[in-house]
């Protein structure tokens, strides 16, 4: 079964740092996202991106945040310059032009940020 | 009001228990509904859409009430590998598709 992947598993970095997290979606979707989550809270959307441009975004998703699509598989997301309060669990997840629009999500990403 | 309200739990049962979970959303014009579970430090599983006719899928069956803006999610034959955090999603209409998420219940299914 075709399964969103993500690397790496957990990245530690130092306050004011750059991040890349990578993702492959799903080969056949076209639709990308980016979520995240603090630990013990909700689920919170920070982007999405289709026909390489972004389609919506949240407040979360500020000047310090950026995504791209480099090649044909990998979806990245940059935080510039991180933050303590960047440390989150953050979820890729990418759906098909079905009409339900199910997305299915990575294994995610631990950002800790010391 | 929270975009979308769930109770959080937790929900202990026995096995073999019916559960039931609610959920409540804000947004009047949301378009599409989803339940997900979430293990431990785990991503998101989708579980099932919710249609509008409810819909089931082996044990689960799932309710959306549209003019309440209310979606339920019934366990019945519950098993020890139940036990996670229930998620109610919401996507709302138009072209957008970011989903908004509930915070979830926690069920703990005990032998």
């Amino acid at each position: 079964e075709p399964e969103v992947t993500q690397t790496p598993s957990h990245q530690v970095t130092q306050m004011g740092q750059e991040v890349i997290l990578r993702c492959v979606p799903i080969s056949n979707h076209l639709y990308f996202y980016w979520y995240r989550q603090i630990l013990g809270q909700k689920v919170e959307f920070l982007v999405s991106f289709y026909n390489n441009e972004i389609s919506e975004k949240s407040e979360i998703f500020d000047d310090q945040f950026s995504v791209e699509r480099p090649d044909g598989s990998n979806f990245t997301l940059k935080i510039r310059s991180t933050k303590l309060e960047d440390s989150a669990m953050y979820f890729c997840a990418s759906s098909g032009l079905a009409t339900n629009y199910e997305q299915y999500f990575g294994p995610g990403t631990r950002l800790t940020v010391t | 009001r929270k975009e979308v309200e769930q109770d959080p739990g937790p929900f202990n049962v026995p096995e073999g228990a019916t559960v039931a979970f609610n959920c409540t959303y804000s947004n009047s014009a949301s378009q599409s509904f989803f339940w997900y579970r979430q293990d431990c430090r785990k991503e998101p599983k989708l579980l099932m859409s919710v249609y509008s006719s409810g819909n089931e899928d082996g044990r689960f069956t799932a309710q959306l009430n549209r003019a309440s803006q209310y979606i339920s999610l019934l366990i019945r034959d519950s098993k020890l590998s139940d036990s996670a955090t229930y998620l109610c999603v919401v996507q709302p209409s138009g072209s957008a598709r970011q989903l908004t998420f509930g915070s979830g219940t926690q069920l703990t299914v005990l032998p």
